[in-house]
């Protein structure tokens, strides 16, 4: 059965600092990864995703992520936090060979940033 | 502007009640999903539905019904049989039913839904 563990509920930086959430999956074919964020009382917004071909991926607000099938994991990183990024970030996975869109989520990491 | 909606945004409900969360999209996808949120629990899979007049139940669809009469809309009944409703509840669609690397979630506003 596929999983995905994020480690960590909260994570605090300093505002500048580096940001890197961590995202482990379990999943016995290649999987399709995904990270979302989410504001106070909104819906999940698309950060980054990945499903074949180069494993960094870029993707919105400077935000990138790694996959890597050796340590499956695709950990989130951002080279200097801002204010702006205080959320809640999830780690999603779906089976790559299967016929739905199904996710499995990670339980969330609530990034703080400190001025 | 293509979107997801999703009406109310909050929503208060008697012990006792069924009440019916309402999602619409306008982005011509075939699939569509509901979640539920929880504090420290992530995202659960009520109910899907990859096409019209047809649907799956999720991870915890005990007490919850769904419909698919339309392709852009996907309502939600809490009914009395739920437990604990108290949640905030996220509809999703995505474009294609292959489950392909195209076929990307996106998410609507979220309904807050209280039981007194």
């Amino acid at each position: 059965a596929q999983s995905v563990t994020q480690l960590g509920s909260h994570v605090s930086v300093s505002e500048g600092a580096l940001v890197l959430l961590r995202c482990n999956y379990s999943s016995s074919v290649p999987p399709y990864l995904f990270w979302y964020v989410q504001y106070p009382n909104q819906g999940l917004q698309l950060l980054l995703k990945y499903t074949t071909g180069a494993t960094l991926v870029k993707g919105i607000n400077g935000f990138e992520a790694e996959f890597k099938k050796s340590e499956t994991s695709f950990h989130l990183t951002k080279p200097s936090a801002h204010m702006s990024d205080a959320a809640e970030y999830f780690c999603a996975v779906r089976h790559g060979s299967s016929n739905t869109g199904k996710l499995i989520f990670g339980q969330g990491t609530t990034l703080q940033v400190k001025p | 502007d293509g979107g997801i909606t999703q009406s109310p945004k909050y929503l208060f409900r008697k012990e006792g009640q069924n009440v019916t969360l309402s999602c619409e999209q306008n982005l011509n996808h075939d699939a569509m999903y509901w979640y539920r949120q929880d504090p420290g629990q992530g995202l659960r899979l009520i109910y899907y539905s990859q096409i019209v007049n047809d649907f799956q139940k999720g991870d915890i669809a005990e007490g919850y019904s769904v419909s698919r009469e339309k392709k852009e809309s996907f309502p939600l009944t809490v009914t009395s049989a739920q437990k604990n409703p108290t949640a905030f509840y996220l509809c999703a669609s995505s474009s294609g039913t292959s489950g392909g690397p195209g076929d990307t979630q996106y998410f609507g506003p979220g309904t807050r839904l209280t039981v007194l």
